[in-house]
């Protein structure tokens, strides 16, 4: 079975401050990890991917996210917040031979001027 | 442009009255999926298939059909619509589950 947890549905940064999106899952075998973006009214977006090849993976518009088996983690961070951020995002597993990922409940990111 | 179409992508209609959302992909991908997204609740999966003439049951399967005639098609029937099946309904696509999904642009359905 798996199963993803975000910790925080809305997240509230300023613009140019550190941006942390909290994402721990559950995993019987080593994993597959996603972020994914939502932006107003559009589909999901993949930002990046954990496959096992690195514990640090980078996405795109500068966001990154660390595998962290100790912890079964994978928070999503970017340096510097940046309006165009304002977001919904979701985090999602994909483990156990299933083809179909198991979706977070999803963080809002805020970003204030 | 390599996507995922669906249509409409606004939809308003009566309790009882058969639809049908479709979704198209250009990508050759084979497997497919739908999924709803409600406040609060993030995106669960209806139905999903992982080629032509093979559909599997996802979390939320109730009131919902599926068919995947084509490799390209995966269209989502309500036979019924009930007004707790209003949402916004997103398709996805994939040639290889372990690298991610393509998403459409959504249908959000509103029951009345």
């Amino acid at each position: 079975a798996q199963s993803v947890t975000q910790l925080g549905s809305h997240v509230s940064v300023s613009e140019g401050a550190l941006v942390l999106l909290r994402c721990n899952y559950s995993s019987s075998v080593p994993p597959y990890l996603f972020w994914y973006v939502q932006y107003p009214n559009q589909g999901l977006q993949l930002l990046l991917k954990y496959t096992s090849a690195a514990t640090l993976v980078k996405g795109i518009n500068g966001f990154e996210a660390e595998f962290k088996k100790s912890e079964t983690s994978f928070h999503l961070t970017k340096p510097s917040a940046h309006m165009s951020d304002a977001a919904e995002y979701f985090c999602a597993v994909l483990s156990g031979g299933s083809y179909i990922p198991t979706f977070g409940r999803g963080t809002s990111l805020i970003v204030h001027p | 442009e390599a996507q995922v179409t669906q249509n409409p992508r606004y939809l308003i209609t009566v309790t009882g009255k058969k639809l049908t959302v479709t979704c198209s992909q250009n990508m050759n991908h084979e497997y497919m999926s739908w999924y709803r997204q409600d406040p609060g609740l993030g995106l669960r999966q209806i139905y999903y298939s992982m080629n032509v003439e093979v559909t599997d049951k996802g979390d939320v399967p109730e009131g919902y059909k599926v068919s995947r005639k084509e490799k390209r098609n995966f269209p989502l029937i309500l036979e019924s619509p009930s007004p707790n099946q209003t949402s916004l309904y997103f398709c996805a696509s994939s040639r290889d589950p372990d690298y991610g999904y393509t998403f459409g642009s959504g249908t959000r359905l509103t029951v009345v």
